[in-house]
């Protein structure tokens, strides 16, 4: 199906280990985005993307990694996991400039980590 | 710096009656302004947007933003709110020469009481 999709929806993991979660869309919109949502804080950019090969860090990278070989994909990886690093990750995509430039959101990831 | 503030977290309305959600915002040159709606355990999804034209923007599931350049708001509004409106909202604002990023407002909080 079109669109944008996360896996998993719900992640339980420890501390320390490392984690990837999964964003995938069939739009081949250029730009992409991890944020995470925390109560009080709203959403928070981790990283985003405007092209394959090319990342770069938003409002609160640290503890994370992302690549993006791919146009369609891309993924998040916790290196090794922290309680504070408990929230619900969206991920979403948008078309590059000229084109229509709202973002579209993926359902979310629920990360716990114990 | 760029901003975006919801000056509400919860707004309260009864079913029938019109609702506004309030969003003021500070960007440098013309800024493209953005709603979304956010249902529990739901990624956000799109509402309206404002990028040029006409102030009054018409959008999803019966919603308008009117969007006041001197006062710099973009207030979400609709005439006969629903129950089913209950919800996270936010308001979002993009500087046409800033990556794509969106500049996200913390989250109001609607509920619409029978």
């Amino acid at each position: 199906d079109a669109g944008i999709t996360q896996s998993p929806r719900y992640k339980i993991t420890e501390t320390g280990r490392q984690v990837t979660l999964m964003c995938h869309q069939t739009w081949s919109h250029s730009y992409m985005f991890w944020y995470r949502q925390d109560l009080g804080h709203g959403l928070r950019l981790i990283y985003y993307s405007a092209a394959a090969d090319i990342t770069d860090k938003g409002e609160v990278p640290d503890g994370y990694v992302v690549s993006r070989s791919k146009t369609e994909n891309f993924p998040l990886t916790l290196e090794s996991a922290t309680r504070s690093q408990t929230s619900v990750y969206f991920c979403a995509s948008s078309e590059s400039i000229g084109g229509r430039p709202e973002a579209f959101f993926g359902q979310g990831t629920r990360l716990t980590v114990v | 710096a760029q901003s975006v503030a919801q000056p509400e977290d919860q707004v309260n309305v009864a079913e029938g009656n019109p609702l506004t959600v309030k969003c003021t915002y500070s960007v440098s040159g013309n800024p493209y302004l953005f709603w979304y709606v956010q249902y529990p355990n739901r990624g956000l999804q799109f509402l309206l947007k404002y990028i040029t034209g006409d102030n009054l923007v018409k959008g999803s599931y019966g919603f308008e933003a009117e969007f006041n350049k001197s006062q710099t708001s973009f207030h979400l509004k609709k005439p006969s709110a629903l129950v089913s409106d209950s919800a996270l909202y936010f308001c979002a604002v993009l500087n046409a020469g800033n990556n794509r990023k969106l500049i996200w407002g913390l989250g109001t909080s609607l509920a619409v009481n029978p």
